[in-house]
């Protein structure tokens, strides 16, 4: 009964394919982020979606596109891999103007 | 531009002493704080928080401090345990700011017996 679910956990992939990240969360909550952790380790939001809008668009390449199609599932495609998108991408849910986030357990993406 | 900072990479502790991780911010619209606890493989956890109108909150062995006119956080954990050996995040946000989490670089806590 996981709270914020990630899938995959790991994928491996090759450059210049396209992947998708799926994340669902069974709290209830009605909003959804991902965030990126890049090698130094620090932890960057990227998007946020509020009962499936776009609320936060962080500069991000428009490479990268989430989908929300519903409230409780908050998906990541990239199109066109590339080595420097190898990092560990986190789902995170909150409920309404909430501002403590529950994440997910991340999906390590390795772009060869 | 790092508005969340964690100066120490690292902290050591001996199993029954005090922990003390540090956090420091410069963007004064920050009014929410977070402090979150990962393990290795695993997501951040959320630990404790503390909002800007207080400037103590404490739930069992930890407690968070806040300092606005220095614009300093501390979490204190008492009794350290070797369970808590992990990377601790800061965070801040701005109410009515879409709840955007900037998070500092993480320190990495080691609780020895």
């Amino acid at each position: 009964d996981t709270a914020v679910s990630q899938t995959p956990k790991y994928l491996v992939t090759q450059m210049g394919n396209d992947k998708s990240i799926k994340c669902e969360q069974n709290l209830g909550h009605d909003t959804m982020y991902w965030y990126k952790q890049d090698s130094k380790k620090f932890l960057k939001i990227m998007f946020s979606y509020n009962n499936k809008e776009l609320i936060i668009n962080e500069t991000v390449p428009n490479r990268f596109s989430p989908k929300s199609p519903d409230k409780a599932h908050l998906n990541l495609h990239i199109n066109s891999l590339e080595l420097g998108d190898s990092a560990v991408y986190f789902c995170a849910s909150s409920q309404g103007n909430g501002q403590t986030q529950y994440f997910g357990p991340g999906t390590r993406l390795l772009v060869l | 531009d790092q508005q969340v900072k964690q100066n120490s990479p690292s902290l050591s502790v001996q199993e029954g002493r005090i922990s003390i991780l540090n956090c420091d911010y410069t963007n004064s619209m920050f009014d929410y704080f977070l402090w979150y606890k990962k393990y290795p493989a695993e997501g951040p956890t959320f630990l404790i928080s503390i909002s800007s109108i207080k400037d103590k909150n404490e739930d069992g062995r930890f407690t968070v401090f806040l300092n606005k006119s220095a614009k300093h956080l501390s979490l204190h954990i008492v009794p350290s345990q070797p369970g808590d050996s992990a990377v601790y995040f800061c965070a801040a946000s701005v109410n009515g700011g879409y709840n955007k989490l900037i998070f500092g670089a993480g320190t990495r806590l080691a609780v020895h017996p």
